[in-house]
């Protein structure tokens, strides 16, 4: 079964130094990888995705994610952090199957970043 | 476009009463789902829908049906509430459906219903 582990509940960052927020995944056949945040008391939104080709994905906000297929991994990364980029993380994965996708969420990671 | 609406803001339930929480979105997207958000899980697929006439269940479908009679609603019916209902409840929807591009689409998520049941 098709499966996404976010190792970690909680990460903490100083503003300006680089962030991760780490995603590994388990499916059969090629994945489809997207990462979402969450602000409180709001909907998740689409931050970036991978779907083939170049390992490095650029997404919103000055985020990327690097797919690593040898370590099942989809590493959400920004060379800078933001006090506003405080919110609730989460990784997933979609697999094809005989008549529709579906979509698997990881557990999230609270990225706290501080002044 | 609104995107993905959803109503009621908040609910509150006895144990054993029905209600249906409401989702709509207005950008032609064939494929809608519904989530649970619980503190520690992430979001649980309930339902979800590849079209009008369409549904499939998800990770968690009991004690909830739902229905796709247009391509704009998508609503979440609890047949009979359970404390265990309590939950924060997103609706979403991304383009693509049984052709199979729903798989690499990112899906759009409404505000949330946050449900409590007493």
């Amino acid at each position: 079964a098709q499966s996404v582990a976010q190792p970690e509940d909680q990460v903490n960052v100083a503003e300006g130094n680089p962030l991760t927020v780490k995603c590994t995944y388990s499916v059969s056949g090629n994945p489809y990888l997207f990462w979402y945040v969450q602000y409180p008391n709001r909907g998740l939104q689409f931050l970036l995705k991978y779907i083939t080709g170049d390992n490095l994905v650029k997404g919103s906000y000055g985020f990327e994610a690097e797919f690593n297929k040898s370590q099942t991994s989809f590493h959400l990364k920004k060379p800078s952090a933001l006090v506003s980029d405080s919110a609730l993380y989460f990784c997933a994965v979609r697999q094809w199957y005989s008549s529709a996708s579906k979509i698997i969420f990881g557990s999230g990671t609270r990225l706290s970043i501080r002044p | 476009n609104a995107g993905v609406t959803q109503t009621p803001k908040f609910q509150v339930l006895k144990t054993g009463q029905s209600m249906t929480l409401q989702c709509a979105q207005d950008m032609n997207h064939e494929y809608m789902s519904w989530y649970r958000q619980d503190p520690g899980m992430g979001l649980r697929l309930i339902h979800y829908s590849v079209g009008a006439g369409i549904t499939d269940q998800g990770e968690v479908p009991n004690g909830y049906n739902v229905s796709r009679s247009t391509t704009e609603d998508f609503p979440l019916r609890l047949l009979s509430a359970a404390p265990s209902q309590t939950s924060v409840y997103f609706c979403a929807s991304s383009l693509g459906g049984l052709a199979g591009a729903s798989s690499y689409n990112e899906q759009f998520f409404g505000p949330g219903t946050r449900l409590t049941v007493l």
